[in-house]
């Protein structure tokens, strides 16, 4: 596609819910990065796929959170049992360099966890 | 955990003004990047900067990266309205694995008022 896609835009469930959030890339990035940013925060790195392979998930908070891309383009962040505090934006952005050069964003899933 | 901070967290400042912000960061890397956001959008690349440059112009931007004080910053010259957003400097951290991913700081809140 022309850009990043990110769905749903927003989502709103409630604690102890599991929610997926899908991120649909550039054709043709293999790096794929996850971030979660607050209010008035910066985005914060969860996770940064290389093709299939998660290359890096050290910011991951905890395990109720995962993420795949199984087939090297599209991914789904997987949140389990959901918390309050998980609300945030879910950024996804793709890139064609490595190391990371411009990295592309998508409009973010906007998640809130009542 | 976030790399970089930017400095002032907020800014305001009359149109046609030029704005400062810096970023300081504190490991090595290959390269800075800039990037803006506008309220509850997605994050836009504007400019980056290599290790070994010191300086970079991309039309009404200025940026200057010094390593030796792991320090950059981003002029924005007669500065309009529409530039108006949350501005964040990102550094490519050496992760786990040895791989690289992008970090980003809490970001600059420029307001130029019209």
């Amino acid at each position: 596609g022309a850009g990043v896609s990110q769905t749903p835009s927003n989502k709103v469930t409630e604690k102890g819910k599991y929610v997926e959030l899908r991120c649909d890339p550039i054709s043709g990035h293999t790096a794929l990065y996850w971030y979660r940013q607050s209010l008035g925060q910066g985005p914060e790195f969860l996770i940064y796929f290389q093709g299939t392979g998660a290359a890096d998930d050290s910011g991951l908070p905890n395990d109720r959170f995962f993420a795949v891309r199984p087939e090297g383009s599209v991914s789904t962040l997987k949140i389990q049992r959901t918390e309050r505090g998980d609300s945030a934006v879910y950024l996804c952005a793709s890139s064609k360099d490595y190391p990371p050069g411009e990295l592309f964003f998508g409009e973010g899933s906007r998640l809130t966890v009542l | 955990s976030q790399q970089g901070e930017e400095d002032p967290q907020a800014l305001s400042i009359q149109e046609g003004e030029n704005a400062t912000m810096n970023c300081s960061y504190k490991t090595s890397i290959n390269n800075l990047q800039w990037y803006r956001q506008n309220s509850g959008r997605g994050l836009v690349h504007l400019i980056l900067i290599r290790s070994n440059e010191r300086e970079k112009h991309s039309g009404r931007l200025r940026v200057t990266l010094d390593t030796s004080k792991k320090s950059s910053s981003l002029l924005i010259t007669a500065s309009r309205a529409a530039d108006t957003a949350s501005y964040f400097c990102a550094t490519d951290e050496r992760g786990a694995g040895s791989n690289y991913k992008l970090t980003f700081g809490k970001g600059t809140l420029l307001t130029v008022n019209p």
